[in-house]
């Protein structure tokens, strides 16, 4: 069964420097990765995904993640951070059935940007 | 125009009753899922449809039964509720369920059952 590790429950940082939240995967055959972002009381918001091709991926909100198939991880990362980034993030992979795709998804880190 | 909405935001509840979440899209997608997020934030697939036609249930409590009258909705009924089922469910959608395609969530629905 596909699977995504998040190893870090929360993450702290000062606005302006560079963040990363981490995530790795285990999955059999090609992965299809995601990233959403919750916000207090709010669905889930669609950052970005991997699919094939470049191993950079850009998404909403100037965020991007690098995929690293020898490592098997998947970091979100954003080179200046926003207070109003601080949410709960999640990175999810597709377990896929024909026309009946799921996602798993990991536990979630809290990122905190603190000005 | 909201993409995905679900009704009711909030829902108070005794144990043992009966209650339905509905959710609609208006995004012209084929695929529609149910998730359940429990107090720790983790979140569970519990059922997609496709087409009217369900694709996962994912060993879920036959107290829930999904129902898509049409590909545009996906409303979920739950039976004789239990303390356990306290939790915020999110309905969600996608073009046509395949591996690649990403999902839109809906805002929620906070179930309380006291």
């Amino acid at each position: 069964a596909q699977s995504v590790a998040q190893p870090e429950d929360q993450v702290n940082v000062a606005e302006g420097n560079p963040l990363t939240v981490k995530c790795t995967y285990s999955v059999s055959g090609n992965p299809y990765l995601f990233w959403y972002v919750q916000y207090p009381n709010r669905g889930l918001q669609f950052l970005l995904k991997y699919i094939t091709g470049d191993n950079l991926v850009k998404g909403s909100y100037g965020f991007e993640a690098e995929f690293n198939k020898s490592q098997t991880s998947f970091h979100l990362k954003k080179p200046s951070a926003l207070v109003s980034d601080s949410a709960l993030y999640f990175c999810a992979v597709s377990d896929s059935m024909e026309y009946g795709n799921k996602l798993v998804f990991g536990a979630g880190t809290i990122l905190r940007v603190k000005s | 125009d909201t993409a995905v909405s679900q009704t009711p935001k909030y829902l108070v509840t005794q144990m043992g009753n009966d209650k339905s979440i509905k959710c609609e899209q208006n995004l012209g997608h084929d695929t529609m899922y149910w998730y359940k997020q429990d107090s720790k934030k983790f979140l569970k697939i519990m059922f997609s449809y496709n087409n009217k036609e369900l694709i996962i249930n994912e060993t879920v409590p036959n107290r829930f039964s999904p129902k898509s009258p049409d590909k545009a909705h996906l409303n979920l009924h739950i039976n004789s509720l239990e303390l356990g089922d306290s939790a915020v469910y999110f309905c969600a959608s996608s073009p046509l369920g395949l591996a690649g395609d990403e999902q839109y969530f809906g805002p929620g629905t906070r179930l309380t059952v006291t």
